[in-house]
């Protein structure tokens, strides 16, 4: 079983519907992040949590909520889906340790219509 | 800020040896991360470098010069699985304990 799970793995939906992306890890790690990744470009930072009472904006939060259900769980919702929101989104955890790196679910590719 | 910069693709042929660079301004530093992704799938881990030099594990080697903000991955013997994108990112405990990932260099090995 994967270490870190997204669900749904592919979305395709119509412009203005809410959704919801799942994240879940059984790696036992405080920090979870959302990253989205458009063709050609790196991961930009959605929001992070450092745990579960933490909460914080990266720097393409415009659009997008989350919640920290629990340690293991971290969901991303978009409010109000547009086209331009269309990429691939990648959750990740990491360890407090500096030294770990972050570790990455398959990814949830989202198409808006 | 932060900046980071990397080439945007490189072509290398199989068995042969290629250097990915990244440069750096980052608003602290405290290692950087090396991960390799390949189209459409998640991002892995390959390597990390916290003190200057050079860190080898297996055909893949980083390098790191934090006076010069620069950091190189070294793919030995290259495999035609070797065509990925190879991405660095920075970590700083300045910029809240985040890392800040460049967008990537695809690599296309060719036989």
């Amino acid at each position: 079983d994967a270490d870190v799970t997204q669900t749904p793995r592919n979305r395709i939906t119509k412009t203005g519907k809410r959704i919801m992306l799942e994240c879940s890890q059984t790696k036992g790690h405080d920090r979870m992040y959302w990253y989205r990744q458009d063709p050609g470009l790196g991961l930009r930072l959605i929001y992070y949590s450092f745990d579960v009472k933490d909460i914080n904006k990266g720097e393409i939060s415009d659009g997008y909520s989350v919640s920290r259900q629990a340690q293991a769980k971290f969901s991303l919702s978009l409010e109000s889906a547009i086209p331009n929101q269309t990429a691939l989104y990648f959750c990740a955890t990491s360890d407090p340790s500096r030294d770990h790196p972050q570790h990455f679910g398959d990814g949830t590719r989202l198409s808006i219509l | 800020g932060q900046n980071i910069d990397q080439p945007t693709e490189m072509t290398a042929t199989e068995g042969a040896i290629v250097q990915i660079n990244c440069t750096y301004q980052t608003s602290g530093f405290n290692g950087l991360f090396w991960y390799q992704q390949h189209a459409g799938e998640a991002p892995t881990f390959l390597s990390y470098n916290v003190l200057d030099g050079l860190e080898e594990k297996g055909r893949f080697s980083s390098f790191l010069s934090r006076s010069k903000g620069y950091s190189y991955l070294l793919l030995k013997e290259l495999q035609m699985k070797d065509s990925a994108s190879y991405l660095c990112a920075v970590f700083s405990l300045a910029n809240a304990g985040k890392s800040t990932f460049g967008d990537g260099t695809t690599l296309t090995v060719k036989p």
